[in-house]
């Protein structure tokens, strides 16, 4: 089925290991998202991309690292998790045109991360 | 800075009532807006948006109309169900910003 995944959708590591949590689209949506949802903070970004090998910071990307190598995959790497990490993850898609996100945005179903 | 500002939940009301979930926004430029909603252990989806000043955005019973001169984007319901439990976010989108607010959590009694 066409759509957006991720996975894993529940992840329980310890504090210094490094974590990849992966999104994949099948719409070939040029824009693609990561976000955190933490109670108290809504909904933040922390890293997005236009198209493929271009990538941009959020408000959140400190301790985060992503990638785009290929139009349909998002993933974003905890190079070394921290507590203050755990967080529910979201990636979505968007078919904006380049260099404007204003697409609605479709999201995949979360990861729950756990940092122990 | 640009910023999203909706009325803090819970929200709770009874089913048949009239929803109001108020937002209120300060962008440069041309933003669009949206509602998104987020039922329980789910990814947000798209309720409704508006592209323009003026512009009104329906789904499912729900509208919200574009108002530039009070920079507003009000969710609104004539008669809520209690399906229509979730968290409700209003964002806006514009050249290089995409900007959520933190969400208004809405319980319906049956």
């Amino acid at each position: 089925d066409a759509g957006i995944t991720q996975s894993p959708r529940y992840k329980i590591t310890e504090t210094g290991r490094q974590v990849t949590l992966m999104c994949h689209q099948t719409w070939s949506h040029s824009y693609m998202f990561w976000y955190r949802q933490d109670l108290g903070h809504g909904l933040r970004l922390i890293y997005y991309s236009a198209a493929a090998d271009i990538t941009d910071k959020g408000e959140v990307p400190d301790g985060y690292v992503v990638s785009r190598s290929k139009t349909e995959n998002f993933p974003l790497t905890l190079e070394s998790a921290t507590r203050s990490q755990t967080s529910v993850y979201f990636c979505a898609s968007s078919g904006g045109t380049s260099g404007v996100p204003r697409e609605t945005q479709y999201f995949g179903p979360g990861t729950r991360l756990l940092v122990l | 800075g640009d910023s999203v500002t909706q009325m803090e939940g819970p929200v709770t009301l009874s089913e048949e009532a009239f929803l109001t979930i108020n937002c209120t926004y300060t962008a440069t430029g041309y933003p669009s807006l949206f509602w998104y909603v987020q039922y329980p252990g789910e990814g947000l989806q798209l309720l409704l948006k508006a592209t323009k000043a003026d512009d009104k955005g329906s789904n499912k019973g729900f509208e919200a109309t574009y108002r530039k001169e009070t920079t507003s984007f009000h969710l609104e319901k004539g008669s809520v169900q209690v399906s229509d439990s979730a968290v409700y976010f209003c964002a806006l989108t514009g050249d290089d910003k995409i900007i959520f607010g933190k969400g208004t959590r809405l319980h319906i009694l049956p």
